[in-house]
């Protein structure tokens, strides 16, 4: 059971913006940094985020994250046909002692 | 370019054991904390376990109920995950991930492996 809380789908047309929310805990999101990964089934997940807000080189500025309390958020913009996939945000949680993941949103592009 | 490989996947029996294997290149790989992460059929991703880079420091997701024990060759470059008591709930791809840093806690996954799937049934 996850322990962080993602929209199960969104959607948007081409070009647009879309933004994906992730609701977590004080033990978590709220005292510890938030990551993002993209994945497309049967490939390897990539990391988009990590530490609540930067991108690893390679991953174009059209991704953003941002944190707010025991809460963060991954947009999307100038949305394209390859952004079509599941993504997860994740967190250490200091009370489980572990790594959390998010529930998984899929963006489908329309 | 980094490469993750997973190995040691299949189909065994409730009550069964197996060993995953991750044969890792283009990084230095006992400079860095590992992870195993896995998703079940319709699922989405689960944090199964980390280690540090000298073995020093392990940490397991609750629902393992000790069943399950991550280990390293750091001359090999290869990580393990020795999974024990199979259940027809661990059925699922195994993804092996590499950390950024030593420690394995409070970190991100910067590499991933494709994945290895383990199938558990009668």
């Amino acid at each position: 059971q996850s322990v962080l809380t993602q929209p199960p789908s969104a959607s948007g047309t081409p070009g647009q913006r879309v933004t994906i929310s992730c609701s977590g805990g004080g033990s978590n999101i709220g005292s510890n940094f938030v990551y993002w990964y993209q994945h497309l089934p049967g490939t390897a997940p990539k990391l988009l985020m990590f530490r609540d807000n930067e991108r690893p080189s390679g991953v174009p500025d059209r991704f953003s994250g941002s944190k707010s309390g025991t809460s963060a958020s991954l947009a999307i913009s100038g949305l394209r046909s390859e952004d079509e996939a599941d993504y997860y945000c994740a967190s250490w949680d200091d009370s489980l002692t572990g790594y959390v993941f998010g529930t998984g949103t899929t963006v489908n592009v329309l | 370019e980094v490469r993750l490989v997973e190995s040691g996947g299949g189909m065994v029996q409730p009550g069964g054991s197996l060993k995953l294997a991750c044969v890792t290149s283009g990084f230095t790989f006992d400079e860095f904390g590992m992870h195993w992460v896995r998703q079940a059929p319709g699922k989405g991703l689960e944090w199964v376990s980390s280690i540090s880079w000298n073995s020093g420091a392990t940490a397991y997701a609750g629902f393992l109920k000790g069943r399950f024990s991550i280990s390293r060759d750091n001359a090999k470059r290869s990580l393990f995950l020795q999974m024990n008591t199979l259940e027809t709930e661990d059925t699922a791809f195994y993804f092996c991930a590499k950390g950024p840093f030593k420690q394995m806690k409070y970190n991100w996954f910067d590499s991933w492996g494709r994945g290895i799937l383990v199938t558990v049934s009668s």
